[in-house]
């Protein structure tokens, strides 16, 4: 299976600023990475896929990037709904497999 | 408006059977791939079963193979997963997702609870 790691595991900043998260795949995936948002009491949200992608609904604050092994998640000017965690998913071979998460925090 | 709704979670014994349902609004039922997608309690998303549009075909991850049986009924629009033989590593939240083109998850319900303990 393909092993997907996130970096950082915490993530903490201000209302304005912007952040990445990473993520890293055990083998190359191509461009088929998937970007997640969990919050609590929500349905989980699909903000990215194929690496690029903005899912319909995703604010253009959001950018995805990546290929090959390495994929960023960019989130620019954040917002206060923001706060939560993420997660990646490869989407280029079965199993699926998901990243550990990043939990991006209020500062 | 999507809305996905599980039920059927709760307290089992180890080696004892619980049946998940889905119940899918707001889309065409039967133009989508379904999946289930669980998560440990503080850990990470993991996917379990997905199954065809018309339920011709069905994938299982292997740690639930033979004792899982993911299920649909287009009629009804509702997705089922029979969980047979429970190990206390079945323990966790499981969502009911769409699964696009059996590629990503695009929507999710709020997850059912299942808790596997003596």
């Amino acid at each position: 299976d393909v092993q997907m790691t996130q970096s950082p595991s915490n993530l903490a900043a201000s209302p304005g600023e912007s952040v990445s998260i990473n993520c890293k795949a055990s083998k190359s995936i191509s461009k088929y990475l998937a970007w997640y948002q969990q919050k609590p009491g929500k349905a989980n949200k699909l903000l990215i896929y194929s690496g690029s992608t903005l899912q319909s609904g995703t604010p253009s604050r959001f950018s995805g990037s990546g290929s090959g092994t390495d994929f960023t998640l960019t989130i620019r000017n954040l917002e206060p709904e923001d706060f939560g965690l993420y997660y990646c998913q490869q989407h280029n071979e079965y199993p699926r497999t998901f990243g550990g998460g990043t939990k991006l925090e209020l500062k | 408006e999507v809305q996905l709704v599980e039920s059927g979670g709760g307290l089992v014994q180890p080696g004892r059977s619980l049946k998940l349902s889905c119940a899918a609004s707001g889309f065409t039922f039967s133009d989508y791939y379904m999946a289930w997608v669980r998560q440990a309690p503080t850990k990470g998303l993991e996917w379990v079963a997905s199954i065809s549009y018309d339920g011709g075909s069905t994938y299982y991850r292997d740690s639930v193979k033979g004792r899982f049986t993911i299920s649909r009924d287009n009629a009804k629009s509702s997705l089922y997963l029979q969980m047979d033989s429970l190990r206390s590593e079945d323990t966790a939240t499981y969502y009911c997702t769409t699964d696009r083109d059996y590629d990503y998850f695009d929507y999710w319900g709020q997850g059912v609870m299942v808790t596997v303990s003596s």
